[in-house]
């Protein structure tokens, strides 16, 4: 079954320090995956996805995603974390038929001062 | 560009009353889509539009749950009767493009509570 997973309910770091949030997935084929940004009472905002080439790419508010395709995992990265990074995170993967997001369960970044 | 536009942002209403939420995508988009997000998950889709037909109401509850999107371009979500289990946040999202695996774009959603 197509499926995603963050493996961490919350990460918590200081500011300036740099930051992980953990995905696995596992999807036939070649996947496309995606990281979305929630803060409170607001609706998902797209971060980046890998479609492909680059393993790493790069996104919104200078968050940058590996992909690995031999571990099948996107962790989403940034250098120096923001207080105002402070949300929750979502991986999710795009089936290759008809276009369906299946998302993890998401991921509360808190980043301290 | 204006974004995806959902309301009302809030409703609350009591078991077995109905409700309908209203959704129009980003101009241009073929697709939409509308999720349910239950506290402490992942949004789940609910159904999924090709311009006024439907691609994927597989896990939509149709016993309960309706949606049209009868011109193309805005849709409604409807639940008659509600149950205390549907309290969530809907989500209504659009891309492009399905068969492309185009970016989805997300609402500020609605949240219901079902007292």
């Amino acid at each position: 079954a197509q499926s995603v997973a963050q493996p961490e309910d919350q990460v918590n770091v200081a500011e300036g320090n740099p930051l992980t949030v953990k995905c696995t997935y596992s999807v036939s084929g070649n996947p496309y995956l995606f990281w979305y940004v929630q803060y409170p009472n607001r609706g998902l905002q797209f971060l980046l996805k890998y479609i492909t080439g680059d393993n790493l790419v790069k996104g919104s508010y200078g968050f940058e995603a590996e992909f690995n395709k031999s571990q099948t995992s996107f962790h989403l990265k940034k250098p120096s974390a923001l207080v105002s990074d402070s949300a929750l995170y979502f991986c999710a993967v795009i089936l290759p038929i008809g276009g369906k997001l299946i998302f993890g369960q998401g991921t509360t970044l808190q980043v301290k001062p | 560009e204006a974004g995806v536009a959902q309301s009302p942002r809030y409703k609350i209403i009591e078991k077995r009353q109905s409700v309908a939420f209203w959704c129009n995508p980003i101009s241009g988009h073929a697709t939409l889509y509308w999720y349910q997000q239950i506290l402490g998950q992942g949004p789940k889709l609910l159904i999924q539009f090709q311009n006024n037909g439907v691609v994927d109401d597989s896990q939509l509850p149709k016993d309960r749950f309706s949606a049209e999107r009868l011109k193309g371009v805005d849709s409604t979500l409807k639940i008659q009767p509600a149950k205390l289990e549907d309290s969530a946040v809907y989500l209504c999202a659009s891309s492009l493009e399905a068969a492309k695996q185009e970016t989805q774009y997300f609402g500020p959603g609605t949240r219901l509570l079902v007292l």
